[in-house]
């Protein structure tokens, strides 16, 4: 199996432009979160998903932030406008039905 | 609110020494407890976990933890360290089956091993 995959790895834009993050979970796996990772706040979940439905979307730090999970295989994680705090490393993790996640390689954000 | 608290923020060793990462969490029922690796610049990859039965459980590259329920306790331990151990180290609880599988990290331990 190719694991967890998300795209870009790396992400440089200008503050107010649209991202977006994409994540392809381990086939055959249920559940999909969505972390950030920065230096000063450590690793937060920001949202996860069981069987394509939100079920926890209490750590997306405001409406700038959006998820969404159309299928099984495909998530997206959007921020609009983007702003230099959000720059940091997003992870995907997948699971299988409340099982051990397994991380994607992350994408590396940066926000000028 | 469960919490997963790990002891120390950032330990520096020197090789062959032994390791011992504390992490102490905050949930009465029953859980499932993981300790995660993240070298640097990469993902965070499974170390180990604990489900039930044998409460010393082994993991990859020689690292072991120790499930002590009434510590509510979860501590990793390697009894000879190498210079690649450098790393950050998480641990994690998965607490009761209606989280879904969510899980709550601790702050992180950085690992520090000196050649």
């Amino acid at each position: 199996d190719a694991g967890v995959i998300q795209s870009p790895r790396h992400e440089v834009t200008e503050m107010g432009q649209e991202v977006t993050l994409r994540c392809k979970p381990i086939s055959g796996h249920n559940s999909l979160f969505w972390y950030r990772q920065t230096m000063m706040r450590g690793l937060e979940l920001l949202i996860y998903f069981n069987n394509n439905v939100p079920i926890d979307d209490s750590g997306m730090p405001e409406d700038r932030f959006s998820a969404k999970m159309p299928n099984a295989s495909f998530s997206t994680l959007k921020i609009q406008p983007s702003e230099p705090r959000d720059s940091a490393v997003y992870f995907c993790a997948s699971a299988s039905s409340g099982e051990t996640q397994y991380f994607g390689p992350g994408t590396r954000l940066l926000v000028l | 609110a469960q919490s997963v608290s790990q002891h120390n923020h950032h330990v520096i060793l020197s090789e062959a020494a032994s390791l011992e990462l504390g992490c102490n969490y905050s949930y009465g029922g029953t859980v499932n407890l993981f300790w995660y690796v993240q070298y640097p610049g990469q993902h965070l990859q499974l170390l180990l976990k604990y489900f039930s039965g044998d409460p010393l459980v082994k993991g990859i590259k020689g690292f072991e933890a120790e499930f002590i329920k009434s510590k509510f306790s979860f501590n990793l331990r390697k009894p000879s360290v190498q210079w690649s151990d450098t790393a950050e180290y998480f641990c994690a609880v998965n607490a009761g089956y209606n989280q879904g599988g969510k899980l709550i990290f601790g702050q992180g331990t950085e690992l520090s091993v000196k050649p």
